[in-house]
């Protein structure tokens, strides 16, 4: 099982609305990704978890704010959010940060409009 | 810095076999993943290559040579499901294990 589950699929709020998205796994990984994608262009790397602590945040602002609440488990809260924010928001899990099982799976993605 | 170049679209035939090069430049090369993306879905493990030399995996072929900084992933006997976008991903470990993903070659399968 490679599954990585993210909700909600869809969701459309306003610059001054505060929404969290959420993405799960229960593979026993130990690192967790965020991601931005826009259309047409690749994934950006936002942030890392690794053992639920913060390890890469790729300078990203501050109306993003990840927390890892256990294992299985990866939120993104989201606050006074800019239009240009709009996008696929991708969730990922790997076994580990090194070695050989660095592969990371990716889940359905939530895709986000700022209205 | 990293910086991968792959092309942005190709065209092939049904049932034909199709090569997809990807190349790079990293200061700290960890291995290069391929993955598949079809439009408005999550990207899908294809193949990760760490060492020199080709892994087959059913249809899909992947190949590293790493003093060439040079990878492809081959297709063959494809399939109209095939259709997709198809992404090269290098594994950096400067400052901190990152994959970093290229634009990605947009592949359409006619028949």
């Amino acid at each position: 099982d490679t599954e990585v589950t993210q909700t909600p699929k869809h969701l459309v709020m306003g610059m001054t609305n505060k929404k969290s998205l959420k993405c799960e796994q229960h593979m026993g990984h130990r690192a967790m990704y965020w991601y931005k994608q826009k259309a047409k262009k690749p994934p950006e790397l936002m942030f890392v978890y690794s053992y639920e602590k913060l390890s890469i945040n790729e300078s990203v602002p501050s109306r993003f704010s990840p927390e890892c609440p256990n294992s299985s488990l990866l939120n993104l809260h989201l606050h006074a959010l800019q239009p240009e924010d709009s996008a696929l928001y991708l969730c990922a899990s790997s076994q580990d940060v090194v070695g050989a099982t660095v592969t990371q799976y990716f889940g359905p993605g939530t895709r986000l409009t700022v209205l | 810095g990293q910086n991968i170049d792959q092309p942005t679209e190709m065209t092939a035939t049904e049932g034909a076999i199709v090569q997809i090069n990807c190349t790079y430049q990293t200061s700290g090369f960890n291995g290069l993943f391929w993955y598949q993306q079809h439009a408005g879905e999550a990207p899908t493990f294809l193949s990760y290559n760490v060492l020199d030399g080709l892994e087959e995996k059913g249809r899909f072929s992947s190949f590293l040579s790493r003093s060439k900084g040079y990878s492809y992933l081959l297709l063959k006997e494809l399939q109209m499901k095939d259709s997709a976008s198809y992404l090269c991903a290098v594994r950096d470990n400067t400052g901190g294990f990152k994959t970093i993903f290229g634009a990605g070659t947009r592949l359409f399968v006619k028949a």
